[in-house]
């Protein structure tokens, strides 16, 4: 398996664009999750699926973001409208249930100007 | 509910010096502990990982014990090198939480020769 891929490796927009990320899980994992990680804030956990049905979005910042997950092999994180301070490095992982351990991605590193 | 908090860093070691970060982690049930490695650019990789209570964990020279009594799961190597330098993060997963993991707020490791 190539593991769990994440697109694009790097964004840059401009403030108040729409940023679509994207995530495709390990084949059979049926649990993903969306982290972003800042100097400042560490590594933060946004959402968590499970079954492709989101289980915990408490992490999620404000309404600017929403994550969907139509299948067990796709994932998207959407921020719209972006701002200079959704800068950060975007992460999805992936793993089973119960969880052996978690997959990351090479992550997606966004900027916003 | 369920957390884990490790050490602060940065960490600057020499070469060839012995590695200690503290991890302790707060959890109902019986957790999964784990150790994950992020190196400059890359996404988060497990490092070792332990299920159950007095289990010993390790890689590539790295060890932590699952110890129930202390509640922890320290981060050791007797020997340290450059290419350890890197961020080292704690995590748990838990049954009771719905397999989510928490993670640390990761500790930056800086090997000097």
């Amino acid at each position: 398996d190539a593991g769990v891929i994440q697109s694009p490796r790097h964004e840059v927009t401009e403030m108040g664009q729409e940023v679509t990320l994207r995530c495709k899980p390990i084949s059979g994992h049926n649990s993903l999750f969306w982290y972003r990680q800042t100097m400042m804030r560490g590594l933060e956990l946004l959402i968590y699926f499970n079954n492709n049905v989101p289980i915990d979005d408490s992490g999620m910042p404000e309404d600017r973001f929403s994550a969907k997950m139509p299948n067990a092999s796709f994932s998207t994180l959407k921020i719209q409208p972006s701002e200079p301070r959704d800068s950060a490095v975007y992460f999805c992982a992936s793993s089973n249930d119960p969880a052996e351990e978690a997959f990351f991605g090479q992550g997606t590193r966004l900027t916003v100007v | 509910g369920d957390s884990v908090t490790q050490m602060e860093g940065p960490v600057t070691l020499s070469e060839e010096a012995f590695l200690t970060i503290n991890c302790t982690y707060t959890a109902t049930g019986y957790p999964s502990l784990f150790w994950y490695v992020q190196y400059p650019g890359e996404g988060l990789q497990l490092l070792l990982k332990a299920t159950k209570a007095d289990d010993k964990g390790s890689n590539k020279g790295f060890e932590a014990t699952y110890r129930k009594e202390t509640t922890s799961f320290h981060l050791e190597k007797g020997s340290v090198q450059v290419s350890d330098s890197a961020v080292y993060f704690c995590a748990l997963s838990s049954p009771n939480t719905g397999n989510q993991f928490y993670f640390g707020t990761g500790t930056s490791l800086t090997v000097i020769p």
